[in-house]
């Protein structure tokens, strides 16, 4: 069974910083691309960042580009989001999610999710 | 950006009942690989969204045979027939060809 269990949520002031973690388990990590879509309260989903079965590659909108990272460690089975220079409306709960062997492919496993909360 | 604009925005329907969606991207999605990376989730009531349909009309494991997916270039619909109370929800069309991949805004699902 394939299983996705992000941590690392909490709330965190402006300007500061945060990572979030998501332990996978249930198929070969190393094989996949994954990714991060987020869900500000009672809005609609926002892809945040995907990368390559390698690392090697990654992906984000104009929106976190240049303060997220994304970063994963196959050994591990573990994907990463390291957000800097976190603002108000970055608050939102984070998905982790499997997207597959290319970044065209669908985002077939969600976890259930870990909410960040940017606030003084 | 692919701009994805799904209507209705919400829809009510009797159990045993048949929905549409309608789901248009502002720019083609078919990939230069002949592939249209269109995609619907499901979000129910406090759950993380799962995938329904992939590539246009692919269900994915385990779906019902009562969701089908139609479509090409930039109009699509989700259909989902003899509805059931566990089909309510938000229902989301997502496009993978175009980055960065977004998302439609929702469709909300009642049950009468």
């Amino acid at each position: 069974e394939v299983q996705l269990v992000e941590s690392g949520g909490g709330l965190v002031q402006p300007g500061r910083s945060l990572k979030l973690s998501c332990a996978a388990s249930g198929f070969t990590f190393s094989n996949y691309y994954m990714a991060w879509v987020r869900q500000a309260p009672k809005k609609g989903l926002e892809w945040v960042a995907t990368i390559s079965t390698s690392g090697s590659r990654t992906y984000y909108p104009d929106s976190v580009k240049g303060r997220f990272t994304i970063s994963r460690d196959n050994a591990k089975s573990s994907l990463y989001l390291q957000m800097n220079s976190l603002k108000s409306e970055d608050t939102a709960t984070y998905y982790c999610a499997r997207q597959g062997s290319d970044r065209y492919k669908p985002l077939d496993y969600w976890g259930q999710g870990v909410m960040v909360t940017v606030s003084s | 950006d692919v701009v994805m604009t799904q209507t209705p925005v919400s829809l009510s329907v009797s159990l045993g009942g048949q929905v549409s969606i309608s789901c248009r991207s502002s720019q083609s999605l078919v990939h230069n690989n002949g592939n249209t990376y269109l995609s619907w989730y499901l979000q129910k009531p406090g759950q993380s969204p799962q995938l329904l349909i992939y590539k246009v009309s692919n269900r994915f494991s385990g779906i019902s045979d009562r969701f089908s997916g139609s479509g090409s270039g930039t109009d699509f619909t989700l259909k989902i027939s003899r509805v059931e109370p566990d089909d309510l929800g938000v229902y989301y069309c997502g496009q993978g060809t175009q980055y960065p991949f977004t998302f439609g805004s929702g469709t909300k699902l009642e049950i009468k």
